[in-house]
């Protein structure tokens, strides 16, 4: 098992486009959370999508926004990219009702996005 | 409001002397507290959380809910320590995972 892929690594893309990120959940994994960390600061929750619909959604604008697939994996769009929108985006996946309370959320690499 | 702190940016430590890691949190309820650590190029990890009462690679954290807090310490601090640390809380497992802004931590061999 992988574990968490993200694609791409890296990307680069201009002020006003829009863009797409793609993760593949670690296998037996149903539930995805996805995150943006910018630099020199923890992961700050996007949104969480389960049965490919959106659970939980954390302080971003609806330029953001998500997609689950059946076979769990998931993409994040963002939409009219600010500079601020630079960061490191990091998909995690766990087992939703997994039976026990604790839980573990299991990282991807990240997609490093830079906007000029 | 759901917040976690970590007071320090960066903490140097020798090798083989203790750390301590702090973190505190505000939350109403009782929420589940995690240690995540990153290590240079590797992912974000699951370090420990406090229902496990767990110690793994020597570090330990307790939940201390008067102070709100829930510190990570390892007696004895190896080079391989060297990381990004981030305290972090929950609610569930369907529930967001709240970050706090992580410390650095290296051990001077």
């Amino acid at each position: 098992d992988a574990g968490v892929t993200q694609s791409p690594t890296h990307l680069i893309k201009t002020r006003g486009q829009q863009v797409t990120l793609r993760c593949s959940p670690k296998s037996g994994h149903d539930t995805v959370s996805w995150y943006q960390q910018a630099l020199g600061q923890g992961p700050q929750f996007i949104f969480q999508y389960y049965e490919e619909e959106e659970r939980q959604r954390g302080n971003f604008p609806d330029r953001f926004s998500g997609h689950q697939f059946p076979n769990y994996s998931s993409e994040l769009n963002v939409n009219a990219l600010l500079l601020g929108d630079s960061a490191l985006y990091l998909c995690a996946s766990t087992q939703l009702f997994s039976g026990t309370r604790s839980y573990e959320q299991y990282f991807g690499p990240g997609t490093r996005l830079t906007v000029t | 409001a759901q917040r976690v702190t970590q007071p320090e940016k960066l903490l140097s430590v020798f090798k083989g002397a203790p750390v301590e890691l702090k973190c505190n949190y505000s939350y109403s309820g009782s929420p589940e507290l995690f240690w995540y650590v990153q290590y240079s190029r590797q992912r974000l990890q699951l370090l420990l959380r406090h229902i496990s009462r767990e110690s793994i690679k020597g570090f330990t954290a307790d939940l201390n809910k008067g102070e709100t807090s829930f510190h990570l310490k390892k007696p004895f601090a190896q080079e391989e320590d060297s990381a990004m640390y981030y305290c972090a809380l929950g609610k569930t497992s369907y529930d967001k995972v709240i970050f706090g802004p992580g410390t650095s931590l290296s051990v001077i061999p």
